[in-house]
């Protein structure tokens, strides 16, 4: 079984550019998150999805920040005008529709460096 | 913000059992424990979970003590595999909003 699939992997971008990373969930899996982490921190949760809806964006910073399900299935978060702040890991996560919702599958993660 | 206390880091021989420890100063009495791991450049990974009792899969043990204000996670043969951040945390199941703190780094020795 594939697991959660991100990609880019890596990203480089100038300041005030926009940039967009991508997940596919697992087969299945009907709740996806997207989650950032700073250097030598935890990650943060920032928006989950219960299929195409989403349900929690409390913390997604919304003056530059946008995310997308539209079928339900992947998802893509965007940063448009990106900062200097914005350089992080952003990471996706899913868990099925069974099953306790602590236990989240997360793939590798999108490398954000903003120049 | 995160609300378990955990070591910043700690060194094991390869081979030997890891014990991690994890304190919960404020759990309460219907949250569980959870233990998360991050090898380097890769996203978390689900370990183990228990309320009361304790617990033990095909990855590791876990151990709660009775008042719930500690745990200790067992790696029982650690391998260079191993090595990487381990998180432990509180949460209500189905409570979708994990909190990572900043975690143990394990290093695995040769």
């Amino acid at each position: 079984e594939a697991g959660v699939v991100q990609s880019p992997r890596y990203k480089i971008i100038e300041k005030k550019q926009p940039v967009a990373f991508w997940c596919n969930p697992i087969s299945g899996h009907n709740t996806l998150y997207w989650y950032r982490q700073n250097l030598g921190q935890g990650p943060e949760l920032l928006i989950r999805y219960e299929n195409e809806e989403a349900v929690d964006d409390s913390q997604l910073p919304k003056d530059r920040f946008s995310a997308e399900r539209l079928k339900g299935v992947d998802s893509t978060l965007k940063i448009q005008p990106a900062e200097l702040g914005d350089s992080a890991v952003y990471l996706c996560a899913s868990s099925p529709p069974t099953g306790p919702k602590n236990i989240q599958y997360f793939g590798a993660g999108t490398r954000l460096s903003v120049l | 913000d995160a609300k378990t206390t955990q070591p910043p880091s700690m060194d094991c021989a390869e081979g030997r059992a890891a014990n991690l420890p994890c304190n919960h100063s404020t759990i309460s009495g219907n949250e569980y424990v959870y233990w998360y791991r991050q090898i380097h450049s890769q996203g978390p990974q689900y370990i183990i979970h228990g309320l009361k009792n304790n617990e033990t899969n095909e990855m590791a043990s876990l151990i709660i003590t009775e008042d719930r204000k500690s745990s200790t996670l067992i790696l029982p043969h650690a391998t260079l595999r191993d090595t990487a951040v381990y998180y432990c945390i509180d949460i209500l199941i189905n409570d979708y909003k994990l909190s990572f703190g900043a975690g143990t780094t394990v290093t695995v020795r040769a």
